[in-house]
C-alpha cells in the first residue's frame, strides 16, 4: 500500500528565517506531487504541482518554492519567510495521469502547521 | 465567483441525526467528484469518489451528483461525535494534466453526543 510521509508536524519559526518542508511518497512510483496551504478557516490553496523529477508548476506566485530532486521526494523551501507565510502546508499525491489510472483522487499527508513569528 | 461553493457552517446535529452537506459548482466539464473529511490539524482523507451522476454508498455514507444541477450531496445517516470534522468536496476534469482538483472551502460539522 501507498504511505505518505510530512515532516515536520509543527514548526515555529521567525521571521526572515529559512525554510524547508519535505514530504515523501512510498508504495507507488511516478505519482504526481502536489503542495496545498489550507489558512484558517479557509479552503485549500494548490502552491505547486510535480509530474516528475525536476519538474515543477507553480499555481501562485509568491515568497516559496518546490524541488522534486527525486522520484518520490517533494521539498517546499523559502529563503526568507513572512508573516503572511503561515499556515497549513499539505503535501498530496495521485497517480500520473497516464499512469494507474488518470482518475485517481488525491491523498494527503497529515501536514505542517506552519507559524511565522 | 468560485468554481466550487460550499457552506462554511458550522452545521450541528444531535447524534443519529442524518447529516446533509452539500455543494454547487459552476464548470460543466467536472467529471469526478469527491469528498473528504478532515479532523482538526490533520490531513484530509479521502471519504467518497464518484464519476458523473448518481449515487454511490458507503456505510453510513452515501454521494449524490447531479450533475444537471451542478450539485453535489454527502448523506451521513445515524451521524456519531466522531462524524465530527471538516468536510471538503471536490471536482476535477477528465482531461487534466496535473490531475488537480478544485476545492469547495469546507463544512465543518459538529455531531453533538
Amino acid at each position: 500500500s501507498q504511505t505518505i510521509h510530512q515532516w515536520p508536524a509543527t514548526l515555529v519559526q521567525p521571521v526572515g528565517s529559512p525554510l524547508s518542508l519535505e514530504c515523501t511518497v512510498e508504495g507507488t512510483s511516478n505519482p504526481n506531487l502536489y503542495w496545498y496551504r489550507q489558512a484558517a478557516g479557509r479552503g485549500l490553496q494548490l502552491l505547486f504541482y510535480s509530474v516528475g523529477i525536476g519538474q515543477i508548476s507553480s499555481e501562485v506566485p509568491q515568497n516559496l518554492s518546490a524541488s522534486r530532486p527525486q522520484d518520490r521526494q517533494f521539498i517546499l523551501s523559502s529563503k526568507k519567510l513572512l508573516l503572511s507565510d503561515s499556515g497549513f502546508y499539505l503535501c498530496a499525491w495521485t497517480y500520473p495521469r497516464d499512469g494507474y489510472s488518470y482518475n485517481s483522487p488525491l491523498h494527503f499527508g497529515n501536514g505542517t502547521r506552519l507559524t511565522v513569528t | 465567483q468560485k468554481e466550487v461553493e460550499q457552506d462554511p457552517g458550522p452545521l450541528s446535529v444531535p447524534e443519529g441525526a442524518i447529516v446533509s452537506l452539500n455543494c454547487t459548482y459552476s464548470n460543466s466539464a467536472f467529471q469526478y467528484f469527491m469528498w473528504y473529511r478532515q479532523y482538526s490539524r490533520k490531513g484530509p482523507e479521502l471519504l467518497m469518489y464518484t464519476y458523473s451522476s448518481g449515487n454511490k454508498e458507503d456505510g453510513r455514507f452515501t454521494a449524490q451528483v447531479d450533475k444537471s444541477s451542478k450539485y453535489i450531496s454527502l448523506f451521513i445517516r445515524d451521524s456519531q461525535p466522531s462524524d465530527s470534522a471538516t468536510y471538503l468536496c471536490a471536482t476535477k476534469t477528465q482531461n487534466n494534466a496535473g490531475n488537480m482538483l478544485t476545492f469547495g472551502g469546507g463544512t465543518r460539522l459538529m455531531v453533538k453526543p
